[in-house]
């Protein structure tokens, strides 16, 4: 069974608009957390955002927030205000303390198309 | 954010022949260290996990003897792709993590492609 799934293969985004880019994960592991990273052409992994799964509130982290349905098993990216630079493919990840925290799993990813 | 560098960033190799690559935390102690695999359009693939002084932990059918992981020191892993067959090219990325806790980030390398004729 797939632990991180992203059902988006692809979203297109005018620029200075809001996306959500969709995650949901499955673990029976009261303990993990959950992660984004955003992929530009380059290759290099940028950390964007965590949610622990304790966390009571919602992180954001500027124009990054992440909206954490527990219930669900959603955690899904909102990109407010897009730029052209956002423009790249979005990876949610999961960690779990059954792995010592040590296992990032990753969802297929979700390539974002800003236009001007 | 903290950085992690790879070199090389690009390699190309004959068949048959072994290539390095290192993964280097450049700002702080990593205890573990991770090496993923990308497939062009596709997720990346943890392939071993590597804790400095001890034997790297490989993933369910990744060949030990072929892709050689060294953890030296707190600050640098190797990864070598041993008699490299053209369906070794691939986008190989490295990560560091400087704990073990849940909210310790991975941080990744800037990765390097390798293509093997």
């Amino acid at each position: 069974a797939q632990k991180i799934t992203q059902t988006q293969p692809g979203m297109f985004v005018q620029e200075k608009e809001a996306v959500t880019l969709d995650c949901t994960y499955d673990t029976s592991d009261p303990s993990y957390g959950l992660f984004w990273y955003k992929q530009p052409s380059s290759g290099e992994m940028i950390f964007l955002i965590y949610q622990g799964s304790y966390d009571q509130q919602n992180a954001t982290e500027g124009r990054y927030s992440l909206n954490f349905q527990k219930a669900r098993k959603s955690a899904n990216l909102v990109i407010s205000a897009s730029q052209l630079g956002d423009s790249a493919m979005y990876f949610c990840a999961m960690r779990e303390r059954r792995t010592g925290f040590q296992k990032l799993v990753f969802g297929t990813g979700t390539r974002l198309l800003v236009s001007p | 954010g903290a950085v992690v560098s790879q070199h090389p960033s690009r390699v190309i190799c004959k068949s048959g022949t072994s290539v390095k690559i290192e993964c280097r935390s450049l700002d702080f102690q990593a205890t573990t260290m991770f090496w993923y695999r990308q497939f062009p359009k596709q997720s990346l693939m943890l392939m071993a996990t590597s804790n400095e002084g001890s034997k790297a932990t490989y993933e369910q059918g990744v060949e030990k003897d072929k892709f050689l992981i060294n953890h030296a020191s707190l600050t640098l892993s190797t990864l070598t792709v041993t008699s490299a067959h053209p369906e070794d090219s691939s986008f190989y990325i490295c990560s560091a993590s400087s704990g073990e806790t849940l909210t310790d980030t991975q941080y990744f390398g800037p990765g390097t492609r390798l293509t093997v004729l």
